[in-house]
């Protein structure tokens, strides 16, 4: 595989379920990032971590729980969502001037 | 901060003529650009981006794009458009340090139309 993957695609999950969203980078980045996009709002950031260590967090709920075991893996663990928090989530990763590689996303649906 | 802002939310133009996207950014330093497109249902593919030199960038499916320092702006253009460029097109600026994460924003987004 090459660039930036996701795991799953497309996810449905219920207001009490717990999931996780993987995000894999195979560059040798050291940065990686979660955005979200949700209809009609503009792509948001929502983590990035540098290094393994969380350096920014915008204000996300705490539902939304962030893991970045080693500079290549990324997870979002998920828990006691809303249906508002469906939106497609987009993995991201750099390092110095090799910026903006994006994921395919996960279309994530909250029923 | 870094912020961006794409002043048309939506745009429609006729199959074969010239297209021009507008973005405007607000950075410090000299920024990264981007452009973006997402087709319906799918995720963000690069079209092209802008670290330094020369000031027009040619991108791919046709697209280029000119940094202008004067004006904070990086306009998208493309001389003839294809039904198949029908899609959301999204501005980013960024920064770039070997220290510390490289963050993109992204601007909201123009939607193009294309008329048969």
């Amino acid at each position: 595989e090459t660039g930036v993957t996701q795991t799953p695609r497309h996810l449905v999950m219920g207001m009490t379920n717990k999931k996780s969203l993987k995000c894999e980078q195979h560059l040798g980045h050291n940065a990686m990032y979660w955005y979200k996009q949700s209809a009609k709002k503009p792509l948001e950031l929502m983590f990035v971590y540098n290094f393994k260590e969380q350096t920014e967090n915008n204000s996300v709920p705490s539902r939304f729980s962030p893991e970045c075991p080693n500079s290549s893996h990324l997870f979002l663990h998920l828990h006691t969502l809303q249906p508002e928090d469906s939106a497609l989530y987009l993995c991201a990763s750099s390092q110095g001037r090799d910026v903006g590689y994006f994921g395919p996303g996960t279309r994530l649906t909250v029923l | 901060a870094q912020s961006v802002t794409q002043p048309d939310i939506h745009i429609t133009v006729s199959e074969g003529a010239s297209l021009e996207l507008r973005c405007n950014y607000s950075y410090g330093a000299t920024p990264y650009l981007f452009w973006y497109v997402q087709s319906p249902g799918q995720g963000l593919q690069l079209l092209l981006k802008y670290f330094s030199g020369d000031t027009l960038v040619q991108g791919i499916k046709g697209f280029e794009a000119e940094f202008k320092r004067s004006q904070s702006s990086f306009n998208l253009r493309k001389p003839s458009v294809h039904w198949s460029d029908a899609a959301e097109y999204f501005c980013a600026v960024g920064a770039s340090s070997y220290s510390s994460a490289s963050k993109i924003i992204f601007g909201s987004g123009t939607r193009l139309s294309i008329r048969p």
